[in-house]
């Protein structure tokens, strides 16, 4: 059975930092596409962004809103992503969700995990 | 304001039908990109419906059904049940500026 462990969300100040990880099971994680999703308290879901596995070259993509503030990475030796966030805004508060990501031609997104919350406050 | 746009809510008694749609332009939907769908109980993980614009995954009913034409989508769901209370989003692909993964705006099913 598939699963995906959120967590490291938390309270943290405008221009902090937070990392947030997910502990992947299940499957074969280093065979995987993963990405980052997220929801905003009242909004819709919105993409964070992906990356690739080693084999097609582990790159990553990013959504405009989080570009040059937010790196994503993985550690296939511990099953585990990474969505390391800097230079936080108020409008970064969300529930973070890791999911897999079909990379057969689909590119949907297949598993999801139950969501770690970030709230950006004073 | 979303890319993708849906409605923000719609509403049946169990056993009907109803369909949410989900509009798009030419720079995602009608540019050939995939749809797929969400369902969404708040407090819980997404959950996959459709896949390229008709797909079900493995165990999920068909009672849920997908469509795709021309720059627009739709979910169909039959035989509502009380169970199928929950959100709903398309998601796709933009290939304009962004060059990005794109959402709906999700919609809100209400069994009455």
């Amino acid at each position: 059975e598939v699963q995906l462990v959120e967590s490291g969300g938390g309270l943290v100040k405008p221009g902090g930092s937070l990392r947030l990880s997910c502990a992947a099971s299940g499957f074969t994680f280093s065979n995987a596409w993963m990405s980052w999703v997220r929801q905003a308290p009242g909004k819709g879901l919105e993409w964070v962004g992906r990356i690739k596995t080693k084999t097609d070259g582990g790159t990553t993509d990013y959504a405009a809103p989080v570009k040059g503030r937010f790196t994503i990475s993985r550690d296939d030796s511990k099953n585990t992503l990474y969505l390391q966030m800097n230079s936080l805004k108020t409008e970064d508060t969300a529930v973070y969700y890791c999911t897999t990501v079909d990379s057969s031609g689909w590119y949907s997104f297949d598993y999801w995990g139950q969501g770690t919350l970030v709230t950006v406050s004073s | 304001q979303s890319v993708l746009t849906q409605p923000p809510s719609v509403s049946g008694a169990p056993g009907q039908r109803v369909t949410i749609s989900c509009t798009g332009s030419n720079s995602n939907i009608g540019a050939g990109y995939h749809v797929h769908w969400y369902q969404h109980l708040p407090g819980t993980a997404p959950k996959l419906l459709i896949y390229g614009n008709t797909n079900r995954p493995s165990g999920v009913p068909d009672r849920f059904s997908g469509s795709k034409s021309g720059t627009s989508a739709s979910l169909a769901i039959t035989g509502l049940q009380a169970e199928d209370e929950a959100d709903y989003y398309c998601q796709s692909y933009d290939s304009s500026l962004s060059r990005s993964v794109v959402f709906g705006g999700g919609t809100k099913l209400t069994v009455l």
